[in-house]
């Protein structure tokens, strides 16, 4: 049973296209994220949702924009690719809102590729 | 701002040897967690250990202990009898008690050699 799952795994596109990333968890947590991960491995946060409201929108290009229609569910889509959006993109959960000492949960990743 | 820092970019350990991560941070709170996160080949984030800042002892997971130091803001993770299967990225991460916001610190690289 996968807890956090992601679609699609691996997405290669060219500049320019509009794309989105679906995630899903399946227990029952309260807050979700979205992460990116650049080519030199570092993680940072872009959003955090909690009950389908927006917690934290760090400083992301407006050409990313989350979506989460229930709270199980957090879409990431991005406009106009650039470039620079070439990176691992990771969905996350915890069970609580501002549950500092909660595990995040991540998904598999999905590796963006923009050509 | 908070942030974390991994001096080590990268470390290597033989086999059924010990090997230390380092971490230090930087904060001004004085409740929040500390996280060491494994990231395998399979990309797969999967949390090792966490650590509350209230509490004095050092959090231990089989094999797996830290070294809090909380005045000196540093939070090293042992691995003893290390395993090929240790080989991955470690990421330290540290978040506020009453907050979303996990911030990781750069990652480093272990390699397992047999």
């Amino acid at each position: 049973d996968t807890a956090v799952s992601q679609t699609p795994k691996y997405l290669v596109t060219q500049m320019g296209n509009d794309k989105s990333i679906k995630c899903e968890q399946n227990l029952g947590h309260d807050t979700m994220y979205w992460y990116k991960q650049d080519s030199k491995k570092f993680l940072k946060i872009m959003f955090s949702y909690n009950n389908k409201e927006l917690i934290i929108n760090e400083t992301v290009p407006n050409r990313f924009s989350p979506k989460s229609p229930d709270k199980a569910h957090l879409n990431l889509h991005i406009n106009s690719l650039e470039l620079g959006d070439s990176a691992v993109y990771f969905c996350a959960s915890s069970p609580r809102e501002r549950g500092g000492g909660d595990e995040q949960f991540f998904g598999p990743g999905t590796r963006l590729t923009v050509l | 701002a908070q942030t974390v820092t991994q001096s080590q970019p990268e470390m290597s350990v033989q086999e059924a040897e010990t090997v230390t991560l380092s971490c230090t941070y930087d904060t001004s709170e004085s409740d929040y967690y500390l996280f060491w996160y494994k990231q395998p080949p399979s990309r797969q984030m999967i949390l090792v250990i966490r650590q509350e800042a209230y509490k004095q002892q050092n959090a231990t997971e089989n094999r797996f202990s830290v070294n809090f130091q909380k005045a000196a803001k540093s939070f090293s993770l042992k691995i003893s009898d290390s395993q090929l299967g240790d080989a991955a990225m470690y990421f330290c991460a540290y978040r506020r008690s009453n907050n979303n916001d996990m911030r990781f610190g750069a990652g480093t690289r272990l390699t397992v050699k047999p």
